[in-house]
This record gives C-alpha cells, sequence and structure tokens, in this order.
C-alpha cells in the first residue's frame, strides 16, 4: 500500500469557520508534510513531523494549526482563514528525514481549499 | 537563491514522439537527490524517477530516462513515446542530505506538457 489518502477533496469555509484537514498512511513512514500549492506553482513546504514530533515550521501563520495524533496521522486545524489562503494542501510522507537523500515523498490527492 | 530552475513554462510534443524537460540545480553538497513529479489536473504528485547524486549510472523507469549531468548540475527527464495520458504538469525537485532538517524536498517552477494527438 503506497496510498497516501486526503480527506476531504473539496472544502469551501468562511473566513470566521473552524475546520480540518485529514490525512491518513499505512506506509510505516515517519515524516510527514504539508504543502500549499497555488495554481500553476510549484507546493510550498509548511511543515514537517519527524517521528510525530514538529521539526519545521516554515513561518506558517498560526490561523494553520497542525498536529499529529499518531505516525499514520497528520491534521490541518484551519481557522480565520482568508481568501488568500484558498490553495490546493496536499500532504505527504516519506520513510523519514534523517538526512537520507533517496527517501521519496508519497503525496495525497490534495485537499482543495476555498476561502469566501 | 533559487535552488531548482525549470526554464520551460509550457512545452508541446507530438504522440508517440519523445521529450526532453529541462532542469538545472544548484547545491554545494556533495550528496544530494533528485526526483522528478508528474501532477495531472487531478492534483496528486506523482513520483515518476530518482537519481542520486553518487549514481554513475543514468536512472530509467520504462519510458522515463534521467540525463544526468553532475559536472553541468543538470537533470533532464526524457520522455519517450509519448502518449496523451502524459500531458501533465511535471516538476524536478530536490533533497539535500542536511540531517533532521525535515529531509526537505525543493521544488522547481514546473513545465506544463501537453501532448498532441
Amino acid at each position: 500500500d503506497t496510498e497516501v489518502t486526503q480527506t476531504p477533496k473539496h472544502l469551501v469555509m468562511g473566513m470566521t469557520n473552524k475546520k480540518s484537514l485529514k490525512c491518513e498512511q499505512h506506509m510505516g513512514h515517519r515524516a510527514m508534510y504539508w504543502y500549499k500549492q497555488k495554481a500553476k506553482k510549484p507546493p510550498e513546504l509548511m511543515f514537517v513531523y519527524s517521528y510525530e514530533k514538529l521539526s519545521i515550521n516554515e513561518s506558517v501563520p498560526s490561523r494553520f494549526s497542525p498536529e499529529c495524533p499518531n505516525s499514520s496521522l497528520l491534521n490541518l486545524h484551519l481557522h480565520a482563514l482568508q481568501p488568500e489562503d484558498s490553495a490546493l494542501y496536499l500532504c505527504a510522507s516519506s520513510q523519514d528525514d534523517r538526512g537520507h537523500v533517496n527517501t521519496e515523498a508519497f503525496f495525497g490527492q490534495g485537499t482543495r481549499l476555498t476561502v469566501v | 537563491a533559487q535552488k531548482i530552475t525549470q526554464t520551460q513554462p509550457g512545452m508541446f510534443v507530438q504522440e508517440k514522439e519523445a521529450v526532453t524537460l529541462d532542469c538545472t540545480y544548484d547545491t554545494s553538497d556533495q550528496s544530494y537527490g533528485l526526483f522528478w513529479y508528474k501532477q495531472p489536473s487531478s492534483g496528486e504528485m506523482i513520483f515518476l524517477i530518482y537519481q542520486g547524486s553518487y549514481d554513475e549510472q543514468n536512472a530509467t523507469e520504462g519510458r522515463y530516462s534521467l540525463n544526468f549531468q553532475k559536472a553541468r548540475k543538470s537533470a533532464n527527464l526524457v520522455i519517450s513515446a509519448s502518449q496523451l495520458g502524459d500531458s501533465a504538469m511535471y516538476f524536478c525537485a530536490m533533497r539535500e542530505a542536511v540531517y533532521n532538517q525535515g529531509g526537505k524536498l525543493i521544488f522547481g517552477q514546473g513545465t506544463e506538457l501537453s501532448v498532441k494527438p
């Protein structure tokens, strides 16, 4: 099973709403990532979890709050978003992040988020 | 400074012909990995091929091959016998051997490939 599953696939939310994006993998990977991608642009790294601990926060605004309840799950909690936060949010996982350059990342299909 | 450069925003290729997508990179590390991903309009990033900096042979995976020229710091993707289903965005990416840095995968700007029937 080389699958990363993201839910929901589409999400429309108001600027005062609170919502969560979910990501799940069962490959035994110990590194999980959140990326944000605008149309026709490359993915931008937001957060990295390594062995269920937050290892990198790429200066992401606090209205985005990641959570890693266990080694298979990764959540992204959203609160008071702005219209410019509308994007494709991609989750990825890899075996680990211990400096192994050949570690490919497996991506989910993403959640298309629209903030109105 | 941008570490991965893809200079072709868009490319067209005739079905059944070969196409080369360019990628150059910049790193001072001796150990690094280069990846190509395909992203169809559905959004999923699909891993295609990997090349390690110490690999002497060019990587191949089916119709995909990577033309790795280390001295020129280029890692071009060659798709042979293009198919209509190859129409997608293609990203070149690099991972450097930085312990405990989250294994950052750095992406280029992408090339949008369109295959014509």
